[in-house]
């Protein structure tokens, strides 16, 4: 079983730079999640999704944009990349809010 | 709001022995979801164990088990005969009844042999 597939697991961007981070699931599950994960913190989402083309705003969402356009797909975007968004970014899925989230294995991504 | 505290940032652990690792959260809310994940080296986040507030009985899986004190609003995790495996990022989480989680800043654990 896949599970939750994050691409690319790592990246370098320039400051500026825009880039996409694809999350995608073969669970079937309805929810959909993007996270931030930096030192001494724990995950801060950024955006979810309730279902295929759905979004809303998480705890950190200025920055970023998302989109759910296939039930298995969740998209991370960075329009104009800055080095305050280096981070180590997950993908999570689950059947329903009060089920067990299932993560990938994260991107890391570095702006310089 | 919710929050989440993992007062602990490291612990340590003798092969073999047994390590409780704490959290506290705060809410008004009645009806809620807790949560222990593991993050190895590798960054996967396991699913540790789950606990519903509803629940008195306190969760257990194998070596793994809570103390959850809903008065008190404390969530302990407990891991009984420790591994060089267990060692990783425990972070505990809360979730509200369809709400989104909210994680603490994770507690590192050590083994030692």
């Amino acid at each position: 079983n896949a599970g939750v597939t994050q691409t690319p697991k790592f990246r370098v961007l320039k400051t500026g730079q825009s880039m996409t981070l694809l999350c995608a699931q073969d669970m079937n599950h309805e929810y959909m999640y993007w996270y931030r994960q930096d030192p001494g913190m724990g995950l801060r989402l950024i955006h979810y999704s309730v279902g295929e083309g759905t979004t809303a705003k998480g705890e950190v969402p200025d920055g970023y944009n998302v989109s759910r356009l296939k039930k298995q797909n969740f998209l991370l975007g960075l329009e104009s990349a800055a080095p305050s968004q280096t981070s180590v970014y997950f993908c999570a899925s689950s059947r329903h809010p009060n089920q067990p989230q299932h993560f990938g294995d994260g991107t890391r991504l570095s702006i310089l | 709001a919710q929050t989440v505290t993992q007062s602990q940032p490291e612990m340590s652990v003798q092969e073999a022995e047994t390590v409780t690792l704490s959290c506290t959260y705060d809410t008004s809310e009645s009806d809620y979801y807790l949560f222990w994940y593991k993050q190895p080296p590798s960054r996967q986040m396991i699913l540790v164990i789950r606990q519903e507030a509803y629940k008195q009985q306190n969760a257990t899986e194998n070596r793994f088990s809570v103390n959850f004190q809903k008065a008190a609003k404390s969530f302990s995790l407990k891991i009984s005969d420790s591994q060089l495996g267990d060692a990783a990022m425990y972070f505990c989480a809360y979730r509200s009844a369809g709400d989104k989680l909210i994680f603490g800043t994770g507690t590192r654990l050590q083994v030692f042999p």
